[in-house]
């Protein structure tokens, strides 16, 4: 059970645009900020989204997130082949004192 | 380029000790600023964090692994290193070293390419 929630799946057409959702609390989300990874299968997670909307040097612009309260999204526009990965979205968390993590979710370019 | 690279046995025994060494490159482990951190995977699952140090030893672990998790590190080597004792088959996953950046907003901008441990007789 991970502490923050993110649907399982998410599936849409090529050149559309997807959602995903993360929902956490105020110990986490709600006080810190909200960074996204890209992890596709036998590699290491890649950075995406940090600081809730910024997006690292090389990452393109159709990857947008943003936060509201205790829940942050990530967008992803222009839906391509290459963007099949799973995806997941973390957290600080000051209850903790460490780094909490969604479940991740798996998208699915159709 | 800071690069990680997790090294150490495939297998490990059930209630035996895993240990994992990460071997930084390119950067500093000895200045501030870094959670030098464990991350781990269960087949299909999510990400799980461990543990992390700092260069100056201070440690935080996951409460879930607290009693049986060590993570020390080695500036010299330019190291760190996890020690997770009585493993039983929920310990197998793949495992990462990453760099957790407590300057900023805790992202994690350096990652090892994981290395997979089975729990097994």
């Amino acid at each position: 059970q991970s502490v923050l929630t993110q649907p399982p799946s998410v599936s849409e057409a090529p050149r559309q645009r997807v959602t995903i959702s993360c929902s956490g609390s105020s110990s986490n989300i709600g006080n810190n900020a909200v960074n996204w990874y890209q992890h596709l299968p036998g590699k290491a997670p890649k950075l995406l989204i940090y600081y809730d909307d910024l997006l690292p040097s090389g990452i393109s612009d159709r990857f947008s997130g943003s936060k509201s309260g205790t829940s942050a999204s990530l967008a992803i526009s222009g839906l391509q082949s290459e963007d099949e990965a799973d995806y997941y979205c973390a957290a600080w968390d000051d209850s903790l004192n460490g780094v909490v993590f969604g479940g991740g979710t798996k998208l699915t370019v159709l | 380029q800071v690069q990680l690279q997790e090294s150490g046995p495939g297998l490990v025994k059930p209630s035996q000790t895993l240990s994992l060494t990460c071997t930084v490159s390119g950067g500093s482990i000895s200045s501030g600023g870094y959670y030098w951190s464990w991350i781990r995977q269960h087949p299909g699952k999510g990400l799980e964090w461990i543990g992390y140090i700092s260069y100056s030893g201070s440690t935080y672990y996951n409460p879930s692994l607290k009693s049986r998790v060590t993570i020390s590190i080695d500036t010299s080597k330019i190291q760190f290193s996890l020690k997770l004792t009585s493993v039983t088959a929920a310990d197998t996953a793949v495992y990462y070293c990453a760099r957790v950046d407590s300057s900023g907003f805790y992202e994690i901008n350096y990652w090892g390419q994981g290395t997979l441990v089975t729990v097994s007789s």
